[in-house]
């Protein structure tokens, strides 16, 4: 069975990069059927989908981060990363790091399952 | 972008009795791409119902999804002690993939 375990600093600073590590058990990154993608939850809000990446680095972000976000997977070492520019307070959430089935034709994907446990990153000097 | 409201915003019932969800789309939801998740406190949201109305791998069957267009209900039939948690929903048919604000399932 696929587990995720998201790791990486739990304090950033203002301006700085947010780098996080999600790192697969139980299953492989290199495959053609699957996204691996980040969705963050701020403290007492909604979720939001940041992207997702294919092994193979086809991509697709949130356009509302999309200038300041990169998916990237490494199939050598079972795992993926989101880094995440410019940093300010209202980057401040719970990061989840997730799996979800490519669409047929692959035209995007389908929904998230499983789910790694969540990191808290705080943005804060 | 697929705005998703979930109505009401806190629910309370008691154990035993039937919750009905609500999940409505700013615009239609194609091929009925939209999922149901349960986040308990502390915990990462789990996967309940797939296209509207297929529950995942080792769901209870207490819980069904139903739904079309712009409009999806998540029915618990009889809550049991665990069911109490905040419920998402998601639609997966037009990026941004968007979630709806949830909706918090408390005990009376």
């Amino acid at each position: 069975q696929l587990h995720l375990q998201p790791s990486g600093p739990g304090l950033v600073k203002p301006s700085e990069t947010l780098s996080l590590t999600c790192s697969l058990s139980g299953g492989s990154s290199r495959t053609a059927d699957y996204y691996w993608g980040w969705i963050r939850q701020s403290p007492g809000k909604g979720l939001e989908w940041i992207g997702s990446s294919s092994y193979n680095w086809n991509t697709y972000y949130n356009p509302s981060l999309k200038s300041r976000v990169t998916i990237s997977v490494d199939t050598s070492k079972n795992q993926f990363s989101v880094k995440l520019d410019s940093v300010t307070a209202a980057d401040t959430a719970m990061y989840y790091c997730a799996r979800a089935r490519r669409k047929f034709g692959d035209q995007g994907f389908l929904w998230f399952d499983p789910w790694g446990q969540g990191t808290l990153v705080t943005v804060s000097s | 972008e697929i705005v998703l409201t979930q109505s009401p915003g806190t629910l309370s019932l008691s154990p035993g009795e039937r919750a009905t969800l609500s999940c409505r789309a700013s615009q239609s939801v194609g091929s009925n791409y939209l999922a149901w998740y349960q986040q308990k406190l502390g915990q990462a949201p789990r996967l309940l119902i797939y296209g509207a109305s297929s529950r995942a791998t080792g769901i209870p069957e207490r819980f069904s999804g139903s739904g079309s267009g712009t409009d999806f209900t998540l029915t618990i039939s009889r809550l049991e002690p665990e069911d109490f948690a905040v419920y998402h929903c998601q639609q997966y048919d037009s990026l941004p993939y968007t979630f709806g604000q949830g909706t918090k399932l408390e005990i009376k």
